[in-house]
């Protein structure tokens, strides 16, 4: 049973666009977001992160934002570089506890 | 600051041998996490380790272990390999500060089970 899915595999965007990458979610007990990149033979680095009591996170070109009744997130890229060519996991969090639950991935490529 | 460092980073064991990994936190964090990546499971919790003691334990047999030394070091140990044990182990650890679950990975240990 996937708690938290991302239903796209892939990805492919032109640079300067936006990308928007998307994730759902089971378990309303999750009550934290987070976004990790990952590149090849590296271990996943920590993008951004929401919690539950918000809608909307931003930190430079990056955004996530949150749809609790819906249960999902999406994470915008805005505008699009080829250097953000990877793969996209979104992890959900119970009581802030340490344990994540991570979705599949999605491989993003950006198109110079 | 160094990151999390994981040894070894790729070795080749055959099905019935164990195998220990290892993992040394950021400097300062005292929370140490193992995860296994499989392309067909994704990444998969196995445990968490805060101050020598596992707080939290995935959904894995009990082949899979691990310890927390007093220097925050954690290994994870797997007995009686299987194929399907063929995998990249991530470690990451955290200050446990933060409540924001935050994790810094490490580049894992791929491990290819004969």
């Amino acid at each position: 049973d996937q708690q938290v899915k991302q239903n796209s595999p892939s990805l492919s965007v032109q640079e300067g666009r936006i990308s928007i990458l998307n994730c759902d979610y089971t378990n309303s007990m999750f009550d934290y977001f987070l976004w990790y990149k990952k590149y090849p033979a590296e271990g996943p680095t920590f993008l951004i992160s929401i919690s539950s009591i918000k809608d909307k996170n931003e930190d430079g070109r990056f955004t996530v934002f949150l749809n609790k009744s819906a249960k999902h997130l999406s994470l915008h890229i805005v505008p699009s570089q080829p250097g953000d060519s990877a793969v996209y996991f979104c992890a959900a969090s119970e009581d802030s506890a340490r344990q994540l639950t991570f979705g599949s991935g999605t491989q993003l490529t950006v198109l110079p | 600051k160094a990151g999390v460092t994981q040894t070894p980073r790729y070795l080749i064991k055959t099905r019935g041998q164990q195998v220990t990994l290892s993992c040394s936190p950021i400097s300062g964090h005292r929370s140490v996490s193992w995860y296994q990546q499989t392309p067909g499971q994704g990444l998969q919790f196995l445990f968490e380790y805060f101050s020598e003691t596992q707080r939290n334990k995935g959904n894995f047999p009990g082949r899979f272990s691990g310890r927390q030394f007093s220097n925050s070091r954690s290994e994870m140990n797997v007995s009686t390999l299987e194929l399907g044990d063929s995998a990249l182990y991530l470690c990451a650890s955290s200050s446990r500060i933060s409540n924001t679950g935050e994790l810094f990975f490490g580049e894992g240990s791929r491990l290819t089970v004969l």
